[in-house]
């Protein structure tokens, strides 16, 4: 199947300071893709979508300045965390689906696991 | 956007099949049933997907009704590396309108 990747995997940073996570689809293209947030032992929430060529959508509650997303191709979409906190330590996946319009799967990345000390 | 309801927990031997079902009672027309696995700190794994009646792959099968409002995830034989999350997603199947929001999961607990 498809492959999304995510990097890095794990990262620690300290407060204040910015981290950017890039997700890329390895072997298809996406117009789309989409950002989540997990908490332990919860869901996943969906964060924003990601548009190639356009400004990402940020679901309600999500804050667009402190979450800054980039779609710079159809193979590349990066998320930045910006000033980051504590409470920002999270596990941020990343998803894409191909763009055809038999392509009904999402592939997630393997996820990247962000500390903020 | 079709909301899902699965049991948050199940509890399982090695050697049994597995039946979780999930509710989507508002599901759209244009709606495919999409189920998804994960593992602690990795991202969600495809299993499996469907449209309508029953489909079934190397892993599992997917059991859907006439009305569509419900779909079964089968699990047959599970092993302890079965234990997992278990995601039922319903989702346009146009990849312009593809977001998928999750529910809550059921978390699948094999016991040898």
């Amino acid at each position: 199947g498809a492959v999304v990747s995510q990097h890095p995997s794990r990262v620690i940073c300290k407060s204040g300071t910015s981290v950017k996570i890039e997700c890329r689809s390895l072997d298809f293209q996406a117009t789309t893709m989409f950002w989540y947030r997990q908490f332990p032992k919860q869901s996943l929430m969906l964060m924003a979508t990601s548009n190639e060529g356009s400004k990402a959508t940020y679901e309600q509650g999500v804050e667009k300045d402190k979450f800054l997303i980039n779609h710079a191709s159809l193979t590349l979409s990066t998320l930045t965390v910006t000033s980051a906190h504590p409470e920002d330590s999270s596990f941020y996946i990343c998803s894409a689906r191909g763009q055809r319009s038999w392509d009904t799967e999402a592939f997630f990345g393997q996820g990247t696991r962000l500390t903020v000390v | 956007l079709a909301k899902t309801t699965q049991p948050i927990s199940m509890d399982s031997y090695e050697g049994q099949e597995v039946n979780i079902t999930c509710s989507h009672n508002n599901i759209a027309t244009n709606d495919y049933i999409t189920w998804y696995q994960q593992f602690p700190s990795q991202g969600p794994r495809f299993i499996i997907q469907g449209y309508k009646t029953k489909v079934t792959n190397e892993v599992a099968s997917l059991f859907i009704p006439a009305d569509r409002k419900s779909s079964t995830l089968s699990l047959p034989r599970v092993s302890l590396s079965d234990t997992a999350v278990y995601y039922c997603l319903v989702g346009d199947i146009n990849p312009n309108f593809n977001k998928f929001y999750f529910g809550s999961g059921t978390k699948l607990n094999v016991k040898p």
